[in-house]
């Protein structure tokens, strides 16, 4: 049971907007640290959507946005489209564990 | 191009040992941590641990503190994990993944990922 949470599904057609929540506590997100996204196509490794909050690296499409307050982040997909099938992750650091990193359990991503 | 490439896994019985490697090119491999991740079959992502530019920092996830050592060469670009007493639990794809920040350690992206080397524990 990771200490962020996601859902375990999200859905939506092409073209909608969807949303990725990422639910934390006053040791990792509510405590400022940063929040890092990864898109997991099948059978691929993890790629980079967003560093830091809301940081798209060069090559990801400005239809990936992300954003945090409180404990939580989420990440938005504007546009959908059915390439956005997906495996999600959040990623960030937690204060009352050892460890460097801490993912989130993984949100998969249908497009209808 | 930058590029991690993992070796060394394999089928492995309970209790055995096993060596893996992730060799990087296409960036300055000593500027940057470089940590190692895991997926189980089916599941997602465990940060299994991370070692800083220079070996200074070095830190494990809980659940394999103690068995696992990881080191790094960097006069020859890679990055190794020593796995001792293996368990059931530990079958997974080991990704490596390159530290986004120059002299980063903990709190920071993974900007390069390797496709994975396959880790079977079973008798």
């Amino acid at each position: 049971q990771s200490v962020l949470t996601q859902p375990p599904s999200v859905s939506g057609a092409p073209g909608q907007r969807v949303t990725i929540s990422c639910s934390g506590s006053s040791s990792n997100i509510e405590a400022g640290y940063d929040v890092h996204w990864y898109q997991q196509l099948p059978g691929t490794a993890p790629r980079l959507l967003i560093s830091g909050d809301n940081n798209r690296p060069s090559g990801v499409p400005d239809r990936f946005s992300g954003s945090k307050s409180g404990a939580s982040a989420s990440l938005a997909i504007t546009g959908l489209q059915a390439e956005d099938e997906a495996d999600y992750y959040c990623q960030s650091y937690d204060s009352s564990l050892s460890g460097w990193a801490v993912f989130g359990g993984g949100t998969k991503l249908t497009v209808l | 191009e930058v590029q991690l490439v993992e070796s060394g896994g394999g089928l492995v019985q309970p209790g055995r040992s096993l060596r893996l490697s992730c060799a990087a090119s296409g960036f300055t491999f000593d500027d940057y941590a470089m940590h190692w991740v895991r997926q189980a079959p089916g599941k997602g992502l465990e940060w299994v641990s991370g070692i800083s530019w220079n070996s200074g920092g070095i830190d494990y996830a809980d659940s394999v503190k103690g068995r696992f050592t990881i080191s790094r060469d960097n006069a020859k670009n890679s990055l190794y994990l020593q796995m001792n007493s293996l368990r059931a639990e530990d079958t997974a794809l080991y990704h490596c993944a390159k530290d986004e920040e120059v002299a980063g350690t903990w709190g920071n992206a993974f900007d390069i990922w390797g496709q994975g080397t396959m880790v079977t524990v079973s008798s």
